[in-house]
């Protein structure tokens, strides 16, 4: 079963609009990376965030992540239609092994 | 500088040949990793290299997959008798130690016959 579950499944906003994508998973981690996926292409990653941090800013992007909870979220702030994407978080697995375990996605539309 | 190369980025065989995917990962990178991702789908998590070493091969989805790193640089997965539920885009990426993030490739589109 997936480690890490997106939420929403997809998401349409307008342009300079907020996005917020959450993603929950189920076991204690060491670290939750988010990444971006342009159709066809590979992932880019966006942010790391280890398991003794609650927030990191970097640009217009900011990640949360609550240990308690299980559950980290992205912010996209004033969104442009460049951003539009899929985007996945990925948990490195609880066993010490180097294996991520990546979510679903949100695939998310920005409409300029 | 060069990011993780991919090779090749589309193979259409048919049902029961072998195919061989190719890596290359960023200079330096000692980390490397294998995903497949079906159509509309996340990553599912196949193999990954701490130098020519996989500690963790449990991925795999059955014994026709098998993988290998040599020199620390090139990977190779391999998909012996391939099945139509192969089909997929199979994604490699490195990164420059274990636990830090990763660069990925394009991918090698798999369709199977």
């Amino acid at each position: 079963s997936q480690q890490g579950e997106e939420d929403p499944q997809a998401l349409s906003i307008q342009e300079g609009e907020n996005a917020t994508m959450n993603c929950s998973y189920k076991t204690s981690i060491n670290n939750l990376q988010w990444y971006r996926q342009n159709s066809g292409r590979g992932l880019v990653h966006l942010i790391l965030i280890r398991s003794n941090e609650r927030e990191k800013h970097s640009g217009r992007l900011r990640v949360t992540l609550d240990t308690s909870k299980k559950s980290s979220s992205l912010l996209i702030t004033a969104s442009r239609a460049a951003d539009t994407a899929s985007y996945f978080c990925a948990t490195d697995a609880p066993s010490g092994t180097y294996k991520y375990i990546f979510g679903t996605g949100t695939r998310l539309k920005v409409l300029a | 500088g060069a990011g993780v190369s991919q090779s090749p980025s589309n193979k259409v065989t048919e049902k029961g040949k072998d195919v061989e995917l190719r890596c290359d990962p960023i200079s330096g990178h000692t980390a490397l990793y294998w995903y497949r991702q079906s159509l509309g789908q996340g990553l599912e998590f196949l193999i990954y290299f701490q130098g020519n070493s996989a500690p963790d091969k449990s991925g795999l989805p059955s014994d026709r997959f098998s993988a290998e790193r040599t020199g620390g640089s090139v990977s190779t997965l391999t998909i012996q008798r391939t099945q139509q539920e192969d089909s997929a885009v199979y994604l490699c990426a490195s990164s420059l130690e274990m636990a830090q993030p990763q660069h990925f490739g394009d991918g090698t589109r798999l369709s199977i016959l």
